[in-house]
């Protein structure tokens, strides 16, 4: 069972364009939301993160929006570049248990010059 | 700060060798780690969870006796990968949780960068 979905699979954007990328949850348990960014290769980097008593968290280019009542959460990249080009993926993580990220799928975002 | 490292970043090896990686914390004692597995094009796949001190915890699936998992300090855990064969070849990428905060607010974990695995 998936516990974290995630859309979309890929996607591409032109530079200077706004990525976003979709997570939904079920377990009302989780009540950390991280997201990670991964170039090929690489382990995932940590990128921003949020707990459920905010709607909004902004650093950088990067905003999450979390709409708790639709068990959602989305990651903008405002004004995205080509460096920006990495697979993304969205998490949840229960502080009341053992601490193990649930993971969504991924998506791989490609930003074209 | 939270910066994990692993070790080695790439082996090849021959199958029936035995392959050690280390992951370590190097600014941040972790009580916990864990061990995934990422094939291409895939999200990653939890293999263990390493408590210092205590033996690990598997999940289904994965073979106990086949990666010995050992986290000895508060820095430092090992995945043994033993008696490799084709089938083990993969990308290993070990993450420590870290309680300190750091501005995101919470216990997260923060990843090494990952050691492929060719067995040959």
């Amino acid at each position: 069972q998936q516990q974290v979905k995630q859309s979309p699979q890929s996607l591409i954007v032109q530079k200077g364009g706004i990525p976003i990328i979709n997570c939904a949850y079920e377990n009302t348990a989780f009540d950390y939301f991280p997201w990670y960014q991964q170039f090929p290769g690489k382990g995932p980097a940590l990128l921003i993160a949020i707990r459920p008593d905010v709607s909004e968290k902004k650093e950088g280019r990067f905003t999450i929006s979390f709409n708790k009542s639709a068990k959602q959460f989305s990651l903008h990249i405002m004004d995205s570049q080509p460096g920006d080009s990495a697979t993304y993926f969205c998490a949840a993580i229960s502080g009341a248990g053992s601490y193990q990220l649930t993971f969504g799928k991924g998506t791989k975002l490609s930003v074209i010059p | 700060g939270a910066v994990v490292s692993q070790h080695p970043s790439r082996v090849i090896c021959k199958s029936g060798t035995s392959v050690k990686i280390e992951c370590r914390s190097l600014d941040f004692q972790a009580t916990t780690m864990f061990w995934y597995r990422q094939f291409p094009k895939q999200s990653l796949m939890l293999m263990a969870t390493s408590n210092e001190g205590s033996k690990a915890t598997y999940e289904q699936g994965v073979e106990k006796d086949k990666f010995l998992i050992n986290h000895a300090s508060l820095t430092l855990s090992t995945l043994t990968v033993t008696s490799a064969h084709p089938e083990d070849s993969s990308f290993y990428i070990c993450s420590a949780r870290w309680s300190g905060g750091m501005g995101h607010g919470g216990d997260t974990q923060y990843f090494g960068p990952g050691t492929r695995l060719t067995v040959l």
